[in-house]
């Protein structure tokens, strides 16, 4: 199985500012017949079921506010969120579904300073 | 708007089977594939399979196998998982969720969930 390592396990960040998350794979997601990094991002509240915000490694999900952006290729991955507001209170997951079984990262628990 | 519904809360003894229910609405069901993932208490996420909805194909994680099945009615537009010989460390939140690419199987990322079902195990 692929293993999704993510970094770090939590991070607090001042509203209006950056926070950035970083995501490695145990081996490369990008399928090139399509390519495309089989690589998506998610957003978990809460109570509240995970919610997509990237797919793609960096398209976002129609809705996902452009605060939220997602970057790299084959193992290496980041999420950005530009200007941190309050909702953004939350874990965040990577996941791969470039092999079955598909994987995700353990979580990053994202506060406010 | 496109809605998964699952059915409630469960309560079972170690060695029972469950089964749950994920209705859809707000699509064609038999469009997009369905599938089931689930979150121990305080911890991450778990893909468990896939199922077809159209074709009724359905592949496990090899971690399940022989002991889940997914199964749907197109009539009423809900897929279904069943559970069996569970015990104390399946107790978690089950989701069911659609993949974001139609007939994509388990190589997909999921754009619509369920608010999740919670199954307890204990005796």
């Amino acid at each position: 199985d692929i293993v999704m390592t993510q970094s770090p396990d939590s991070l607090a960040v001042s509203l209006g500012e950056r926070a950035t998350i970083n995501c490695k794979s145990s081996q490369s997601v990008f399928y090139s017949s399509i390519n495309k990094n089989q690589l998506g991002w998610y957003q978990q509240k809460p109570g509240q079921p995970p919610k997509l915000l990237i797919y793609s490694a960096s398209t976002r999900e129609s809705g996902v506010p452009d605060r939220f952006s997602g970057s790299g290729s084959g193992t290496d991955f980041t999420l950005t969120i530009s200007s941190l507001q309050a909702e953004d209170v939350a874990v965040y997951y990577c996941q791969q579904y470039y092999n079955s079984p598909q994987t995700f990262g353990r979580g990053t628990k994202v506060e406010i300073k | 708007q496109v809605q998964l519904v699952q059915s409630g809360a469960e309560v079972k003894k170690p060695g029972a089977s469950v089964k749950l229910s994920c209705k859809a609405s707000g699509y064609t069901f038999t469009t997009y594939d369905i599938s089931w993932l689930r979150q121990a208490p305080g911890q991450g996420l778990e893909w468990m399979g896939w199922m077809n909805p159209d074709s009724a194909d359905a592949g496990y994680a090899q971690k399940f196998q022989g002991g889940v099945t997914m199964t749907r009615n197109t009539s009423i537009s809900t897929a279904y998982m069943e559970l069996s010989g569970l015990r104390s460390e399946d107790t978690a939140v089950y989701y069911c969720a659609r993949g974001g690419v139609p007939g994509s199987r388990s190589w997909n990322y999921y754009d619509y969930w369920g608010q999740g079902t919670l199954v307890t195990v204990s005796s």
